[in-house]
């Protein structure tokens, strides 16, 4: 399967605690995003990297939350003291940054807060 | 107001029916424009990519965009069982990396 993929599928955590998802790109894509949706809307953009720099970030990525991608190929992202309200799927999307390509999506990491 | 706007229906057809998804938007700076797939808890599958105004087929589906109207749709013929899903719109703008999604619209098809 030459796709995004993305670890783990599910996490469950208590409030507060921290949690670390992972996401693969499709490979030789050097652009990748990240993305939220919550139960009956559609995704939310977090932010976005070229290569290892990371270039855009949503207002909704709040302190709490930080992304890496320290090789230029897979990254991670992470949230601080969760909140119930981090509770939504957690979307990770790749692009080869070439002309008018579009973003392509991996299953997504859903994450509970109890 | 939100800068893309869908209704989430749902939406309910018969098989073989055609059906008819659309998005309005506001934000007279969008370009690309997108519809994606998404079955439930999966991530969401592109389906349809436009670039700028026009018409663009693939098989049973079509996609038209608006921009003079700021509107985009998506059409579906003979529509299959497989077809149920939430089909989500999106756009972007030209210098900008950040999808923007409409809500989604949940379609079934009846056997």
């Amino acid at each position: 399967d030459t796709g995004v993929s993305q670890n783990p599928r599910h996490k469950i955590t208590k409030r507060g605690q921290n949690v670390t998802f992972r996401c693969d790109p499709i490979s030789e894509h050097n652009r990748l995003y990240w993305y939220r949706q919550t139960l009956g809307q559609g995704p939310e953009f977090l932010t976005y990297f070229q290569n290892e720099a990371q270039l855009e970030k949503s207002r909704l990525l709040s302190d709490r939350f930080s992304a890496e991608r320290p090789k230029g190929s897979f990254s991670t992202l992470e949230i601080q003291r969760t909140e119930q309200g981090d509770s939504a799927m957690y979307l990770c999307a790749s692009s080869s940054g070439a002309g008018r390509d579009t973003q392509y999506f991996g299953p997504g990491t859903r994450l509970t807060v109890l | 107001q939100k800068e893309v706007e869908q209704d989430p229906g749902p939406l309910s057809v018969p098989e073989g029916a055609i059906v008819s998804l659309n998005c309005t938007y506001s934000n007279s700076a969008f370009q690309y424009f997108m519809w994606y797939r998404q079955y439930s808890r999966k991530g969401p599958e592109l389906l349809m990519y436009t670039y700028s105004s026009g018409n663009k087929e693939d098989g049973r589906f079509t996609a038209q965009v608006d921009k003079s109207s700021k509107y985009i749709s998506l059409f579906i013929r003979d529509s299959q069982p497989s077809d149920s899903a939430t089909y989500l719109c999106a756009m972007r703008q030209g210098g900008s990396e950040k999808l923007v999604f409409g809500k989604g619209t949940k379609l079934t098809v009846n056997p």
